[in-house]
């Protein structure tokens, strides 16, 4: 069974380019998650989604970063305009409402120069 | 945001030895997950836990809710060269959000 897909595994951009990665769930998973993994704060939740509706944004650091998932099968995380501290890795994680276990993608780097 | 603490913070062991690490936090969680991250990979389940005192294992991995509910621990017996990794305990709360451990550094010596 195929995992959680991630694209691009790498992106380097300049500072103030849109920057937008993908990523499709494990099929049959109704709960989406988008974290954040950098050295000095660890793994971070950004945001997560229900059947396709953002439950919770509180961790997205702030208006330059959205996400969308338009159906069970496809969800993004863009950053625009994308910033030097945006640099980090972004994974993409998926599950099954009502229970805890999260399945993780292996991980989009994203360089901003 | 916040990170629950896990020690040791990194281990050099060799290969045969048995590897113990703990993860504590102040608040109380319901589910704990232990999770290992190879370099360039996301990270992997290894183990679910589910009520506090409860026992798992998953090979040569055996990992423990802690009966207060804010800890866990996690256990390799036998320890060998793919072992090498970071270990992430993570506690579960409200709504099935994760709150990860600052991880375990293990690296095997031959």
């Amino acid at each position: 069974d195929a995992g959680v897909i991630q694209s691009p595994r790498h992106e380097v951009t300049e500072m103030g380019q849109e920057v937008t990665l993908r990523c499709k769930p494990i099929s049959g998973h109704n709960s989406l998650f988008w974290y954040r993994q950098t050295m000095m704060r660890g793994l971070e939740l950004l945001i997560y989604f229900n059947n396709n509706v953002p439950i919770d944004d509180s961790g997205m650091p702030e208006d330059r970063f959205s996400a969308k998932m338009p159906n069970a099968s496809f969800s993004t995380l863009k950053i625009q305009p994308s910033e030097p501290r945006d640099s980090a890795v972004y994974f993409c994680a998926s599950g099954t409402s009502g229970r805890s276990e999260q399945y993780f993608g292996p991980g989009t780097r994203l360089t901003v120069t | 945001g916040q990170q629950l603490n896990q020690s040791p913070q990194s281990m050099f062991i060799q290969e045969g030895e048995d590897v113990s690490m703990n993860c504590t936090s102040s608040s109380i969680f319901n589910t704990w997950l232990w999770y290992k991250q190879d370099p360039g990979e996301g990270p992997v389940l290894l183990i679910a836990l589910y009520k506090a005192g409860e026992l798992t294992s998953n090979g040569r991995l055996t990992a423990q809710f802690g009966i207060t509910r804010k800890d866990s621990f996690l256990n390799i017996s036998a320890s060998i060269p793919s072992d090498v990794g970071i270990y992430f305990c993570a506690g579960v709360g409200t709504a099935s959000k994760l709150t990860f451990g600052t991880g375990t550094r293990l690296q095997v010596t031959l």
